[in-house]
């Protein structure tokens, strides 16, 4: 079944620190994609990351890399020098299906960024 | 007006009304989705529209209605709700070529509740 999983309800860092958010997901699609959203307090969804089941190299913007972990089916977000206004919940996603018309998402993890 | 908008922002009808929710992209994309999302449950994709043709629907009750007409425009249809339908209902739009790379761009949602 095709399936996002996010194991960390909530996280606390200190600011200027690193963090990672946990992600897994399930698929037996050969092509697929992942991307993390961030959905602040005023509830948009606002797109981070994107990686490719075919991308070799670890996808980067900015202060978010996207650690792809293919044999373990795991695509983790670090989030580098975390700044107070990271403080929102994050969404893994997947992309999938025959079509590529089927989107998954994960159940989020609220991150907050401590002064 | 600039990315996704949605309205009403927030929506209060009882299970007998009709009512329906707009959304629009000013970003030039080609397709464009529905999502609901209940607390503590995953985003759950509804419907999708590509090129003003809806190609998926994702076992939604007929109470729920999508329309359409045009790749800039799109309507959710309510009618004799549930209260378990409450939820944000969030839209986004996207552009769909040969790849799946192209993420979503998410309006900032209509909070329904229904009494």
């Amino acid at each position: 079944a095709q399936k996002i999983t996010q194991t960390q309800p909530g996280m606390f860092v200190q600011e200027k620190e690193a963090v990672t958010l946990d992600c897994t997901y399930d698929t037996s699609d050969p092509s697929y994609g992942l991307f993390w959203y961030k959905q602040p307090s005023s509830g948009e969804m606002i797109f981070l990351i994107y990686q490719g089941s075919y991308d070799q190299q670890n996808a980067t913007e900015g202060r978010y890399s996207l650690n792809f972990q293919k044999a373990r089916k795991s695509a983790n977000l670090v989030i580098s020098a975390s700044q107070l206004g990271d403080s929102a919940m994050y969404f893994c996603a997947m992309r999938a299906g025959r079509t590529g018309n089927q989107f998954y998402f994960g159940t989020g993890t609220s991150l907050t960024v401590i002064p | 007006e600039t990315g996704v908008t949605q309205t009403p922002r927030h929506l209060v009808m009882g299970m007998t009304n009709k009512k329906s929710l707009k959304c629009e992209q000013h970003l030039g994309h080609n397709a464009m989705y529905w999502y609901k999302q209940s607390a503590k449950k995953p985003l759950e994709l509804m419907f999708v529209y590509n090129f003003k043709e809806q190609t998926e629907n994702n076992s939604v009750p007929s109470r729920f209605s999508p329309e359409c007409p045009n790749s800039s425009h799109l309507f959710l249809h309510l009618h004799t709700l549930q209260p378990e339908d409450s939820a944000l209902y969030l839209c986004a739009s996207s552009q769909e070529g040969s790849y799946w790379y192209n993420e979503q761009f998410f309006g900032p949602g209509t909070r329904l509740t229904v009494l």
